[in-house]
């Protein structure tokens, strides 16, 4: 099993431009989370999605952040414009039940 | 100006001690309740979980207690080894309700083991 795939794993771009994020979930999970991690503060939800519906997306941050799933194999979280603010490493995770969830490696973001 | 990050606890142990990493939670409504490691660069990985109808789990080399009553959880690792060296995770989540879904993580615990 490969597990969570993430990708970019790491992503430099200048402040302004737009930053795609990808996410491919375990085969067979029905639910796919999209998470922040900074020092500041720790891991946050940002949006979680049930058989490919965003069903929360009370944590992202503001509306230059949006994300998609258009299949069950697939997701997309878009900053457009970045900010050097948006720093962090974003972590992809699924799950097949409300318990246990499965990590993707990250991807590290420097928006300089 | 320099941000002020996170101050994480940490614990330090020789290799082959055991290792005691604790945690208090807030929601009394939670009923489910995980550990996760995370090792430098990479992503969370699940180490245990416990439900609330029990007080103590184990796995290979580690056990999860659970205190219902002062909120509290714990995770003991038998004979630590450097290869356990991480940042650990408590996470909760309610048992019911719309957010059933959702963990909410701790801030973490890094733990280091010195050879």
């Amino acid at each position: 099993d490969a597990g969570v795939i993430q990708s970019p794993r790491h992503e430099v771009t200048e402040m302004g431009q737009e930053v795609t994020l990808r996410c491919k979930p375990i085969s067979g999970h029905n639910s796919l989370f999209w998470y922040r991690q900074t020092m500041m503060r720790g891991l946050e939800l940002l949006i979680y999605f049930n058989n490919n519906v965003p069903i929360d997306d009370s944590g992202m941050p503001e509306d230059r952040f949006s994300a998609k799933m258009p299949n069950a194999s697939f997701s997309t979280l878009k900053i457009q414009p970045s900010e050097p603010r948006d720093s962090a490493v974003y972590f992809c995770a699924s799950s097949h039940s409300v318990y246990e969830q499965y990590f993707g490696p990250g991807t590290r973001l420097t928006v300089t | 100006g320099e941000s002020v990050g996170l101050h994480l606890p940490t614990l330090s142990v020789q290799e082959g001690d055991n290792s005691i990493i604790n945690c208090a939670y807030s929601n009394s409504a939670s009923d489910y309740f995980i550990w996760y490691k995370q090792e430098s660069g990479k992503g969370p990985q699940f180490i245990i979980d416990i439900r609330s109808n029990m007080d103590k789990r184990q796995g290979q080399r580690v056990t999860v207690l659970l205190n219902k009553t002062v909120k509290h959880l714990s995770l003991q690792i038998a004979a630590t080894q450097p290869g356990d060296s991480a940042v650990y995770f408590c996470a909760e989540k309610p048992g019911s309700g719309g957010s059933n879904y959702k963990l909410t993580f701790g801030k973490g615990t890094l733990l280091t083991v010195n050879p």
